[in-house]
């Protein structure tokens, strides 16, 4: 079976710091990978998307940046943080032709100080 | 521009009846999810409809009308585990998920 794995859990971070948040998958291939944020009572907001390595999507300008070294691992980074990137980050995946179904980890509650 | 509309807030009582709605404005339609979202989780799926009508899963249902833009989800016998946010994300024509902000549904004892 698949299965997602997002870490940390929770991170505090002074502003100008750089980050790095991971995701992996585990039980599929080619997997489309997804990087949500989610401010406090918000919903979610879609940062990036890919759909396979090294091909990177962006729907947001941000201090964010995000890689895909391999089929299965997506990181979230930044080189300095500011006070507006506290939130709630999800990781998540869908299979290549069934976009719909987007299955999620566990989050990472970032808090910028 | 794409556009889901949710109540931010709704309060009910333990035992009742609770509806909360979505309205939807978006670049084609493939479908609309129903999410429960607990503080500092992920989204679990609650349903899922893309024909018009009723989907009853025990004590929750979800409600489509296509023509009218307009879903919604049903929650019976509330139980104070039932306080959490709920998503109304819809698929758009490039099947990608357009997500609502979600309700926050507050139960009292």
């Amino acid at each position: 079976s698949q299965t997602i794995h997002q870490w940390p859990a929770t991170l505090v971070q002074p502003v100008g710091s750089p980050l790095s948040l991971e995701c992996t998958v585990e039980g599929t291939s080619n997997p489309n990978l997804y990087w949500y944020r989610q401010a406090a009572g918000r919903g979610l907001q879609l940062l990036f998307y890919s759909v396979g390595i090294g091909q990177i999507s962006s729907e947001v300008p941000q201090n964010l940046s995000a890689s895909r070294p391999q089929d299965r691992q997506f990181i979230l980074s930044s080189k300095k943080l500011l006070l507006s990137d506290s939130g709630f980050y999800l990781c998540a995946w869908s299979a290549p032709v069934e976009t719909r179904w987007v299955f999620f980890g566990s989050g990472t509650q970032l808090s910028v100080l | 521009g794409q556009n889901i509309d949710q109540p931010t807030e709704m309060t009910a009582t333990e035992g009742a009846i609770v509806q909360i709605n979505c309205t939807y404005q978006t670049s084609g339609f493939n479908g609309l999810f129903w999410y429960q979202q607990h503080a500092g989780e992920a989204p679990t799926f609650l349903s899922y409809n893309v024909l018009d009508g009723l989907e009853e899963k025990g004590r929750f249902s979800s409600f489509l009308s296509r023509s009218k833009g307009y879903s919604y989800l049903l929650l019976k016998e509330l139980q104070m585990k039932d306080s959490a946010s709920y998503l109304c994300a819809v698929v758009d024509s490039n099947y990608q998920l357009i997500w609502g902000a979600g309700t926050k549904l507050i139960i009292k004892p």
